[in-house]
């Protein structure tokens, strides 16, 4: 079964700060992809950024990065220099193999302290 | 481009009551895909269309039916409206290739009552 995991319901950071938010999943499919999608408060789901289970490199979006470590099925979320437009809910999904099944977690509240 | 559109914004039924919500794309998509979201739940997807004429379920159908009526809009019906059907919808649409990232729709907020 695919199963996604975020652990941390909520985490603060100061502002200018680094943060990572914690993602693992649960999959046997040996091909996949990983997302993170943003969620403001205003509702609408923000697209951040993906790692797919055959890339070597950890993935880059500007501020955000991804660091995946295969082996601990873990593909936690690194946000540098945190700013207050990032106070947001953070989701991670995963695509399985079959390619149009999309599982998310419960999610991640961040709240950015000025 | 206006993306992912959904009407209605926001919507109140009575138990009982059917309703159909509607989802247009005009990124050229092939995909497109129904979510509910349950405070502490995150998304689940309800069915999904790999493609214009074809649909399947997701994780939870039970309650919905849906069409992709073309490439462009794929709509969600709900038959016979419960309370626990109470939720945040979100239609989505992707390319079907490459990263193929969801792109989300704005949302739709039902209460059932």
């Amino acid at each position: 079964a695919q199963k996604i995991t975020q652990t941390q319901p909520g985490m603060f950071v100061q502002e200018k700060e680094a943060v990572t938010l914690d993602c693992t999943y649960d999959t046997s499919d040996p091909s996949y992809g990983l997302f993170w999608y943003k969620q403001p408060s205003s509702g609408e789901m923000i697209f951040l950024i993906y790692q797919g289970s055959y890339d070597q490199q950890n993935a880059t979006e500007g501020r955000y990065s991804l660091n995946f470590q295969k082996a601990r099925k873990s593909a936690n979320l690194v946000i540098s220099a945190s700013q207050l437009g990032d106070s947001a809910m953070y989701f991670c999904a995963m695509r399985g193999q079959t390619g149009n099944q999309f599982y998310f977690g419960t999610g991640t509240s961040l709240t950015v302290i000025p | 481009n206006a993306g992912v559109t959904q009407t209605p914004k926001f919507q109140v039924l009575k138990t009982g009551q059917s309703m159909t919500l509607q989802c247009a794309q005009d990124m050229n998509h092939n995909s497109m895909y129904w979510y509910r979201q349950d405070p502490g739940m995150g998304l689940r997807l309800i069915y999904y269309s790999a493609s214009e004429g074809t649909t399947d379920k997701g994780e939870v159908p039970n309650g919905y039916n849906v069409s992709r009526l073309n490439k462009r809009e794929f709509s969600l019906r709900l038959e016979s409206a419960a309370p626990s059907q109470t939720s945040v919808y979100f239609c989505a649409s992707s390319s079907g290739q490459g990263v193929d990232e969801q792109y989300f729709g704005p949302g739709t907020r039902l209460t059932v009552t």
